[in-house]
């Protein structure tokens, strides 16, 4: 069964302009989470969303946003670029809300410049 | 709100000895998951070891396993047999009611040959 995936895997943009980042879950997962990672502030949580809702966000300004379709992919998009945002996002998908297991998907690499 | 400290920034040992990793926590949930997830160079995250709050006994995966203590909120991770491909980071993480990932800041483990 094929892991989770995520694209692009690296991503330089510029101050002010917006990007999108896609997430394909594992076969059959239906949960996926999104969340950051920087070398200060570590692995932070950004949402989770299950069956096309929302269920969970962390504390992140309203500039980041997602969503689900119904084949389970996820999108997560920023707008309005900080040099802060520069990142890995990490995808993780897991079978059901409370199955607890989640599958981390290689990031992708956001440079923002 | 739950935290997952791992205190310890970087750790080394020599290939086939054996190394505990450390991690507390905090949380007012009686039901809860914890978990270590390894995060090699190559940057996928891999989930090692789980542990449910309700079971008494530690979990074990082969040469990896955990000494939880409930009541003092501690969740070690000893690897056994230490071996090349065990160079990563190791990141403590909890789950509980909310099934998002808190994780700790991480450890650099070097295994020398």
């Amino acid at each position: 069964k094929a892991g989770v995936t995520q694209t692009p895997r690296y991503l330089i943009k510029t101050r002010g302009q917006q990007v999108t980042l896609s997430c394909s879950p594992i076969s059959g997962h239906r949960s996926v989470s999104w969340y950051q990672q920087t070398p200060g502030q570590g692995l932070q949580f950004l949402f989770e969303y299950f069956s096309e809702t929302q269920r969970n966000k962390g504390n992140f300004p309203g500039r980041f946003s997602g969503r689900q379709f119904s084949n389970s992919r996820s999108e997560m998009n920023v707008s309005t670029l900080e040099l802060g945002d520069s990142a890995l996002y990490l995808c993780a998908s897991s079978l059901e809300v409370y199955s607890y297991e989640q599958y981390f998907g290689p990031g992708t690499r956001l440079t923002v410049t | 709100a739950q935290t997952v400290t791992q205190s310890q920034p970087e750790m080394s040992v020599q290939e086939a000895e054996t190394v505990t990793l450390s991690c507390t926590y905090d949380t007012s949930e009686n039901n809860y998951y914890l978990f270590w997830y390894k995060q090699p160079p190559s940057r996928q995250m891999i989930l090692v070891i789980r542990q449910e709050a309700y079971k008494q006994q530690n979990a074990t995966e082969n040469r990896f396993s955990v000494n939880f203590q409930k009541a003092a909120k501690s969740f070690s991770l000893k690897i056994s047999d230490s071996q090349l491909g065990d160079t990563a980071m190791y990141f403590c993480a909890f789950t509980g009611a909310n099934s998002k990932l808190t994780f700790g800041k991480g450890i650099t483990l070097s295994v020398r040959p």
